[in-house]
């Protein structure tokens, strides 16, 4: 069974500094997909940002990026010019590619809590 | 406007109750699932639906049952032998091929 592990239960940043979020996660699997999602105060779930593990090239979603490094399987968030409304639960998860029983299913880590000082 | 409603928001129930939670999405999604967020955990997956009536257990269908009679609903009920219902409950739809969840906002289930 995969894993993931967010090894950082709280996290802060000031206004305008950046700021990277950890995640590794464990599988045996060599085709898979990563996400990052957001969970404001609100508690409404949105996808930040989506990586495929057979594309070397790291994603970029405006202010954020990852540093995909599938031999280390680590996973990691970096939130450039962080702004107060980037305060949120920030969760990594994992999805097999594979096509069988399951492989739609997320499995999360357990959040990183990140504050935004103004 | 595409989307996921869930409903309602807070739910309050007595301890011993059946209570159905609603998920409908308009996003002519394939799939649908329900997952369950406690306090400092991560979401952990109830069940998930891949095609009207079929669905499958996730990690931790005990004491949980769903039905999928329309593409757009996955009604979620918390059953009696559910031991700790009391959680934040999130239901999510995707596109087969796509692999992106969106989420509902979530219902609140506090059990007393």
């Amino acid at each position: 069974a995969q894993t993931v592990t967010q090894s950082q239960p709280e996290m802060s940043v000031q206004e305008a500094e950046t700021v990277t979020l950890s995640c590794t996660y464990d599988t045996s699997e060599s085709d898979y997909y990563l996400f990052w999602y957001k969970q404001p105060p609100s508690r409404q779930m949105i996808l930040v940002i989506r990586q495929e593990a057979y594309k070397q090239q790291n994603a970029t979603e405006n202010r954020f990026s990852v540093n995909f490094q599938k031999a280390a399987k680590s996973f990691s968030l970096k939130i450039s010019d962080s702004q107060l409304g980037d305060a949120a639960m920030y969760f990594c998860a994992y999805r097999s590619a594979d096509s069988g029983a399951g492989s739609y299913q997320l499995t999360f880590g357990k959040g990183t809590k990140l504050s935004v000082i103004p | 406007d595409g989307g996921i409603t869930q409903s309602p928001k807070y739910l309050f129930r007595k301890e011993g109750q059946n209570v159905t939670l609603s998920c409908e999405q308009n996003l002519n999604h394939d799939a649908m699932y329900w997952y369950r967020q406690d306090p400092g955990q991560g979401l952990r997956l109830i069940y998930y639906s891949q095609i009207v009536n079929d669905f499958q257990k996730g990690d931790i269908a005990e004491g949980y049952s769903v039905s999928r009679e329309k593409k757009e609903s996955f009604p979620l009920t918390v059953t009696s032998a559910q031991k700790n219902p009391t959680a934040f409950y999130l239901c999510a739809s995707s596109m087969g091929s796509y692999n992106e969840q969106f989420f509902g906002p979530g219902t609140r289930l506090t059990v007393l």
